[in-house]
């Protein structure tokens, strides 16, 4: 039973437009929600985070959105860069530095 | 800084031998995470640790595996006897809790272990 869904095995994407990324959960009880980049051959690495008291949040070309009541946040990278081809994890927890709970990622090509 | 630091990056083994990965933590880290990554089942997590006691278990496969913290620095996860379905790429992941509202909820990945069990 997957708490964090991420729908979109893959995503294709010009350089210069939006990427949107998106994600759903089940667990009502999830309170940090972050997402993850992923080179191959490399562990992940954070890149936004979102704390349920929020609804957006901004760091550079990245932006998370929470919509608690339809249990969805996607990430949006704005614009696009060839270098931010990489597969990108969900991930959501009960309590912030506890156990993430990841998607099964979503690898984002983007082509110049 | 260094940061989670795992070995081996790669082990090829042979069914039914006795597998150990290894983890160091970023100093000052209270919590440790054993994670797998496959194909079919993304990243899912296998036990994690909190001042080097075990929280959550209940995501090892079974009694092959068993993953110890014999103090703050160090953890290992260790399969025996490995078979072929338990190849995947193994990762350790540690983070702090400092609570307020700056703290992120990110965990720190070590670059992983690769298993490959023939």
């Amino acid at each position: 039973d997957q708490q964090v869904k991420q729908n979109s095995p893959s995503l294709s994407v010009q350089e210069g437009r939006i990427s949107i990324l998106n994600c759903d959960y089940t667990n009502s009880m999830f309170d940090y929600f972050l997402w993850y980049k992923k080179y191959p051959a490399e562990g992940p690495t954070f890149l936004i985070s979102i704390s349920s008291i929020k609804d957006k949040n901004e760091d550079g070309r990245f932006t998370v959105f929470l919509n608690k009541s339809a249990k969805h946040l996607s990430l949006h990278i704005v614009p696009s860069q060839p270098g931010d081809s990489a597969v990108y994890f969900c991930a959501a927890s009960e309590e912030a530095g506890t156990a993430l709970i990841f998607g099964k990622g979503t690898t984002l090509s983007v082509s110049s | 800084d260094a940061g989670v630091i795992q070995s081996p990056r790669h082990e090829v083994t042979e069914m039914g031998q006795e597998v150990t990965l290894r983890c160091k933590p970023i100093s000052g880290h209270d919590y440790l995470f054993w994670y797998r990554q496959t194909m079919m089942r993304g990243l899912e997590l296998l036990i994690y640790f909190n001042n080097n006691v075990p929280i959550d278990d209940s995501g090892m496969p079974e009694d092959r595996f068993s993953a110890k913290m014999p103090n703050a620095s160090f953890s290992t996860l260790k399969i025996q006897p490995s078979e072929p379905r338990d190849s995947a790429v193994y990762f350790c992941a540690s983070s702090f809790w400092t609570g307020g509202v700056k703290n992120t909820g990110e965990l720190f990945f070590g670059e992983g272990s690769r298993l490959t069990v023939l």
